[in-house]
C-alpha cells in the first residue's frame, strides 16, 4: 500500500498569511503515460464530510478559491493556502488515487 | 444536482453486524463508483473500498479481509456496506462517497457506535 505522509500535524497561521502543508507519499503516483500525478487535497470541517479542494495534485475543483493552490509532483506534493481566512479553519488531507487501496495522510489541523 | 443519503445512526454490540445504505441521485447511478470510508472520533480518513454499481465488482483494504461486503441494487440506485463481527474500534463515521478515481460527492455520513 502506498503510504503518504502529510506535514506538519498541525498548524497555526495568522489571518492573511499563507499556510502551507506538505504531503509525501512512499512511492511516485505520476503516472507516466498521461504525466499525470494521482493526488488529491480535500478540506473537513467539524461535524461535515470532506469537501474536495484539488484534484491532479493541481487542479482545481469547481468553486474552490484561488488562494488554495496544489502543487508538487512524484512523491512531494503541497498546498498552500495563500492568505489565510477564518473560514479555512479546517483539517486537510491528501489523498493518494494511483492504486488500490486509496490512501488518505493523517491530516493536519489548521487554525488561526 | 448529485446526492448521496445515507441511513441513519445505528448502535450494536460487539461481534453483531452493521449494515449500512447509500442511496444516490442526481446522476446515471451506474456511470460512476462508490467508496466507503470511516472516521474514528477525532481521528483520520480511513478508506474502506470501492463497488462498481454496473456489475457489482469492487474490491476493499485487507484490514478488512473476510467481515466487510459491498453490495448495491440498481432498481433503487443503492449501495450497502455490511461490517460484521463487530468491535470497539469500529465506532466511526462511516461515509461513502462518489468517483471513480477522487471522491468527489460525500454523503452525510452515519455513525455506528460500538458498546456492550
Amino acid at each position: 500500500d502506498i503510504v503518504m505522509t502529510q506535514s506538519p500535524d498541525s498548524l497555526a497561521v495568522s489571518l492573511g498569511e499563507r499556510a502551507t502543508i506538505n504531503c509525501k507519499s512512499s512511492q511516485s503516483v505520476l503516472y507516466s503515460s498521461n504525466n499525470k500525478n494521482y493526488l488529491a487535497w480535500y478540506q473537513q470541517k467539524p461535524g461535515q464530510p470532506p469537501k474536495l479542494l484539488i484534484y491532479w495534485a493541481s487542479t482545481r475543483e469547481s468553486g474552490v478559491p484561488d488562494r488554495f493552490r496544489g502543487s508538487g509532483s512524484g512523491t512531494d506534493f503541497t498546498l498552500t493556502i495563500s492568505s489565510l481566512q477564518a473560514e479555512d479553519v479546517a483539517v486537510y488531507y491528501c489523498l493518494q488515487y494511483y492504486t488500490t487501496p486509496r490512501t488518505f495522510g493523517q491530516g493536519t489541523k489548521v487554525e488561526v | 444536482q448529485v446526492q448521496l443519503v445515507q441511513s441513519g445512526a445505528e448502535v450494536k454490540k460487539p461481534g453483531a453486524s452493521v449494515k449500512v445504505s447509500c442511496k444516490a441521485s442526481g446522476y446515471s447511478f451506474t456511470s460512476d463508483y462508490m467508496h466507503w470510508v470511516r472516521q474514528a472520533p477525532g481521528q483520520g480518513l480511513e478508506w474502506m473500498g470501492i463497488i462498481n454499481p454496473r456489475d457489482g465488482s469492487g474490491s476493499h483494504t485487507q484490514k478488512f479481509q473476510g467481515r466487510f461486503t459491498m453490495t448495491r441494487d440498481t432498481s433503487t440506485s443503492t449501495v450497502y456496506m455490511e461490517l460484521r463481527s463487530l468491535r470497539s474500534e469500529d465506532t466511526a463515521m462511516y461515509y461513502c462517497a462518489k468517483g471513480e478515481q477522487w471522491l468527489v460527492y460525500w454523503g452525510q455520513g452515519t455513525l455506528v457506535t460500538v458498546s456492550s
